[in-house]
This record gives structure tokens, sequence and C-alpha cells, in this order.
């Protein structure tokens, strides 16, 4: 697609239950990221995937959040037994490789909110 | 990567320069110097970015000072849609760091009055 496609754009859950953002990167950007942002804060770095390399899970916050990247594209990042905490957007990038850093193309993010 | 220290807001009126400054007093000798902005419910968006020469694109201009400590943004004619917060980031570049992802620090919030 023309650019980083995230869904849902919008996602109430309730404490507890488990989610699925997914992220549809550009076709061809081989590098995928996923940050996530709290209200009036900044970017937090979560995962990144690189081709078929090991992905770097670092920022993970816990064991309750794990990703996926199928096929070298779609990403899925799961939230297990969601806190309100968790409520937050998460954002999704895409490169053409890891050291595109000028390459970064953003979605519009799915905004979670855990009751 | 060094770290940097932007104004958390800045007010600008339509149609004038916005100059957004940065400093970056620990940068390395080969830290480059990135901007990206954000829109209100998007993802950041890709400035410019330079070294230690000037840089001008269609979207800004970026000057660094020569001890490269400093930078400064420049949106020459501001619109109201240039309203976003502003994220100067520093890192390495290509092949020279094992790190793999741009570490966003709080920006400065762009406000464009009419």
């Amino acid at each position: 697609g023309a650019g980083v496609s995230q869904s849902p754009s919008n996602k109430v859950t309730e404490k507890g239950k488990d989610v699925e953002l997914r992220c549809d990167p550009i076709s061809g950007h081989t590098a995928l990221y996923w940050y996530r942002q709290s209200l009036g804060q900044g970017l937090e770095f979560l995962i990144y995937f690189q081709g078929n390399s090991a992905p770097d899970k670092s920022g993970l916050p816990s064991d309750r959040f794990s990703a996926e990247r199928t096929g070298g594209s779609v990403s899925t990042l799961t939230i297990q037994r969601t806190q309100q905490e968790d409520s937050a957007v998460y954002l999704c990038a895409s490169s053409l490789g890891g050291d595109y850093w000028y390459g970064y193309t953003f979605g519009s993010g799915t905004r979670l909110t855990v009751v | 990567d060094a770290k940097t220290t932007q104004p958390p807001s800045m007010d600008c009126a339509e149609g004038r320069a916005a100059n957004l400054p940065c400093n970056h007093s620990t940068i390395s000798g080969n830290e480059y110097v990135y901007w990206y902005r954000q829109i209100h419910s998007q993802g950041p968006q890709y400035i410019i970015h330079g070294l230690k020469n000037n840089e001008t694109n269609e979207m800004a201009s970026l000057i660094i000072t020569e001890d490269r400590k400093s930078s400064t943004l420049i949106l020459p004619h501001a619109t109201l849609r240039d309203t976003a917060v502003y994220y100067c980031i520093v890192r390495l570049p290509r092949g020279e760091t094992s790190g793999s992802r741009l570490t966003f620090g709080e920006g400065t919030q762009l406000t464009v009055n009419p």
C-alpha cells in the first residue's frame, strides 16, 4: 500500500482481556518498528524487526507483550491480560532497512483504552 | 546516542519563520541530527537530517552550529498546519551502532497562531 496501515484505529477492552494490534507496512520495507505513546508523553520503543534477523525485543515492558511478523510483512502486537497502564496509542513504522533512519514512515496508530 | 534538550513549547505567527532550537552538547563526531514532527493524532513524520553542513529541503532548513553542540530547525513561512510537536534526535549513522531505534524525547510543541 501507499502507507503504513494499522488496525483497528481504536480499541476499547476490559482489563484482563487479550488484544491484538495489526500493522501492514509499506510494501518492500524490510524493517518494522512498534512504539507506544501514552497521553501527553513521548514515543517509547517496543520492538524492531529487520528481515529474517531475530527481533530486538529490548523495549517490551513485560512478558505480557509479544509481537510477530509473518512472511516479512504484516506484524501483530499482542498484549495479554491487559492492564489500565497499557492504555496508549500504539504506533507502527516501517523503513527500507534498519539503516534508513530518515525513511521511517509511521502509521496513524491504534488507540488502546483499557477499562 | 547523545541526549537532546528542546524547549517544551513555542508560538509563532502564521506566515512568519519558526525557529526551533535543540541543544545536543554531548554529540559525538559522527552522530547525525534528525528532526521529526508529530501532528495531533498522527504518527511522526520525517522532516530533515544533517551532520555538520546546513541542509534545506522542501519542508525546512536545518542550521547546525560549527561546534555541532546545537542546531535550529527553520520553517520559513509557518502555516497553521505546521502546528505539531517537533522532535530533535541525535544518533549514529548506518553501520555504526548496534542500536536499532530512534529515541524520541519530549519535543517542542509549536503552535502557529493566525
